[in-house]
């Protein structure tokens, strides 16, 4: 199929380690992405990875790809209440053409 | 620009009605994307330009919906005889190579 998929809700507390899951299903996507949609807002690029990597790091976001697994994962170090927000994972594949996007997985930061 | 630029930003119209909503990439971008995203839903890929390529329709949902590029630079995402089913958020997207898409704000259109 060509779904990509997410969970729909994670909570975590203030200062904790959040880690957002995605599982995408071609093994020719070039790269992944992860955007942030903060309400009523567009959405945000935070960071991307090409697929001949296994990890990318940028200041509290780590990204790791299992490319065996078809697995992205988003780690965000520190949570603050700033990052809640709904966060879609996507790819694009050999042709180029168009993303195919994870339906979002809602951030609650609790205090 | 410095972003990409949508309008309006809010749209309501009665249903029957047609709209047009407008994307500005920003300059010098030649791949731009319409996405919608409905109430609680992910994004839905609508239409992709790339340059002076035939545009990708294969995402629109009807016959009732149209786009076009003017210039390779402007777009207009056309929704004609507007249903309720047709109210979401209406996203553009431009980028200049794999690395840098860029989208807007949006417009909410919102049919009654």
């Amino acid at each position: 199929g060509e779904d990509v998929e997410q969970s729909l809700f994670l909570s975590v507390r203030e200062g904790d380690s959040s880690v957002i899951n995605c599982t995408y299903t071609d093994s020719s996507s070039t790269y992944l992405y992860w955007y942030k949609q903060e309400p009523g807002a567009g959405l945000q690029l935070l960071t991307y990875i090409f697929s001949n990597m296994d990890m990318k790091q940028d200041q509290r976001l780590t990204v790791l790809l299992n490319k065996k697994d078809k697995h992205l994962s988003l780690r965000i170090a520190d949570t603050q209440t700033g990052d809640s927000a709904i966060y879609f994972c996507a790819e694009i594949r050999y042709n180029f053409n168009k993303f195919y996007f994870g339906s979002g997985t809602k951030l609650n930061v609790k205090p | 620009g410095a972003g990409v630029s949508q309008s309006p930003s809010n749209k309501v119209t009665e249903k029957g009605k047609d709209v047009e909503l407008r994307c500005d990439p920003i300059s010098g971008h030649t791949a731009l994307y319409w996405y919608r995203q409905s109430l609680g839903q992910g994004l839905e890929f609508l239409i992709y330009f790339q340059g002076n390529s035939a545009p990708d329709k294969s995402g629109l949902p009807s016959d009732r919906f149209s786009a076009e590029r003017t210039g390779g630079s402007v777009s207009t995402l056309t929704i004609q005889r507007t249903q309720q089913e047709d109210s979401a958020v209406y996203l553009c997207a431009s980028s200049l190579d794999l690395q840098g898409y860029t989208f807007g704000s949006g417009t909410r259109l919102t049919v009654v």
